[in-house]
């Protein structure tokens, strides 16, 4: 167990719909990452959250949102779901200027 | 672009042979960290090594940073097939605030 908890695991739903992802950091730590992660694009940065404020913006589309809570989890929502959105999605927390630790990733399949 | 380059993309050597992967990047880092995936796993911390260091040791690993060259090198010395996996480095430029992936190389060791 890295620490940091993504839930659900795997996720099958059709075009068109919205889900939600989520993330629980390693404790102590303040900053959350998403990424993307498909066979075509590798490892992609979405979005990054510090302390609940937005602090850096990747390559996410208009359709995905996140955003951090008071207690520090994280939830992804991707909307208007295309084939093409399914990927594995990790969540990573960290630190100031220390390593990422990741979860273990939510599948999204999109059919 | 500030992406951290991984090279080769593709390595596969027998088990007790030495693998060697190198990294680039483009601008100024204040580290640069190696992760190591399993198949459809989360991405596992390997070695953080600072700006400021040449090389670091974890075991098997050894890591060194040229950053005169902007690049870094991977050393898996006594492979074993057990380190199959895809293997990132992340170049962190602005204080953990956005670390940036490389496509990585993925590592066959063969029985």
């Amino acid at each position: 167990d890295s620490g940091v908890t993504q839930t659900p695991k795997h996720l099958i739903t059709a075009t068109g719909q919205r889900v939600t992802l989520r993330c629980s950091p390693r404790s102590g730590d303040l900053s959350v990452y998403w990424y993307q992660q498909s066979l075509d694009q590798g490892l992609q940065f979405l979005i990054q959250y510090y302390n609940g404020e937005e602090r850096a913006k990747g390559n996410i589309l208009e359709r995905f949102s996140a955003q951090q809570f008071p207690d520090l989890h994280s939830e992804l929502n991707l909307s208007s779901l295309e084939l093409g959105d399914s990927a594995l999605y990790f969540c990573a927390s960290s630190s100031l200027d220390r390593e990422y630790t990741f979860g273990s990733g939510t599948r999204l399949t999109v059919v | 672009s500030q992406q951290g380059e991984e090279d080769p993309q593709a390595l596969s050597i027998q088990e007790g042979e030495n693998a060697t992967m190198n990294c680039s990047y483009k601008t100024s880092i204040n580290n640069l960290q190696w992760y190591r995936q399993n198949s459809g796993r989360g991405l596992v911390h390997l070695i953080l090594i600072r700006s400021n260091e040449r090389e670091k040791h974890s075991g098997r690993l050894r890591v060194t940073l040229d950053t005169s060259k902007k690049s870094s090198s991977l050393l898996i010395t006594a492979s074993r097939a057990a380190d199959t996996a895809s293997y990132f480095c992340a170049t962190d430029y602005n204080y953990g605030q956005n670390f940036v992936f490389g496509p990585g190389t993925r590592l066959s060791v063969l029985p």
